[in-house]
């Protein structure tokens, strides 16, 4: 069967600092890949996501960015945290058949003080 | 373009009796949709999911949902509710021709007392 990883599950960085955030999925081929933040009491937003090996899409302009060196695996990375980028990062996947169902990790919890 | 509407911010149940969280979406074409439910900092796990198939679709842990085309509703229910109900559920739709893009609603939070 299929899972998905995700960590850190919580973290804790002083604005200005870098950031990786790693997620990799098992049990499946060239999935479809995905990077959300929930802000607080909101829902989600997709950040980007990817169909294949290098390939980015973004869908909000921002301090972020996202690449996928390998086929399981998408990170999410910043050169300088902002205050507005705390918040819950979900990383997703979907594949085979429906690539319009989406299997969610269980997300990194990011303060940015 | 596709979007989804949650009628409410938060319900509020007794334990065993019916929950219903209501959805409404916009789509040009023939949607998909489906509800997640969310507990507390963890991911979402997907409760069930409608795709031009039965318009009556039963999911995970006694919930159910109904595709009304005519009232662009796709609420949820369930005939009685369990304490470990409580969570933040979420509709969610998708639509031609980006169907891999999926279009979340704002949530709406279950709270369920003894």
């Amino acid at each position: 069967s299929q899972t998905i990883h995700q960590w850190p599950a919580t973290l804790v960085q002083p604005v200005g600092s870098p950031l990786s955030l790693e997620c990799t999925v098992e049990g499946t081929s060239n999935p479809n890949l995905y990077w959300y933040r929930q802000a607080a009491g909101r829902g989600l937003q997709l950040l980007f996501y990817s169909v294949g090996i290098g390939q980015i899409s973004s869908e909000v302009p921002q301090n972020l960015s996202a690449s996928r060196p390998q086929d399981r695996q998408f990170i999410l990375s910043s050169k300088k945290l902002l205050l507005s980028d705390s918040g819950f990062y979900l990383c997703a996947w979907s594949g085979g058949g429906e690539r319009n169902i989406q299997y969610f990790g269980a997300g990194t919890r990011l303060s940015v003080l | 373009a596709q979007s989804v509407t949650q009628l409410d911010s938060h319900v509020s149940v007794s334990e065993g009796t019916p929950v219903l969280l209501r959805c409404n979406y916009s789509s040009s074409y023939s949607p998909s949709l489906f509800w997640y439910v969310q507990h507390p900092n963890k991911g979402l796990q997907l409760l069930l999911k409608y795709t031009s198939a039965a318009t009556l679709v039963k999911g995970i842990n006694g919930f159910e949902a109904e595709f009304k085309k005519s009232e662009t509703s796709f609420h949820l229910t369930k005939p009685s509710a369990h304490m470990s109900d409580a969570a933040e559920y979420f509709c969610v739709v998708s639509d031609w021709p980006d169907f891999q893009k999926l279009v979340f609603g704002t949530g709406t939070r279950l709270l369920v007392s003894p």
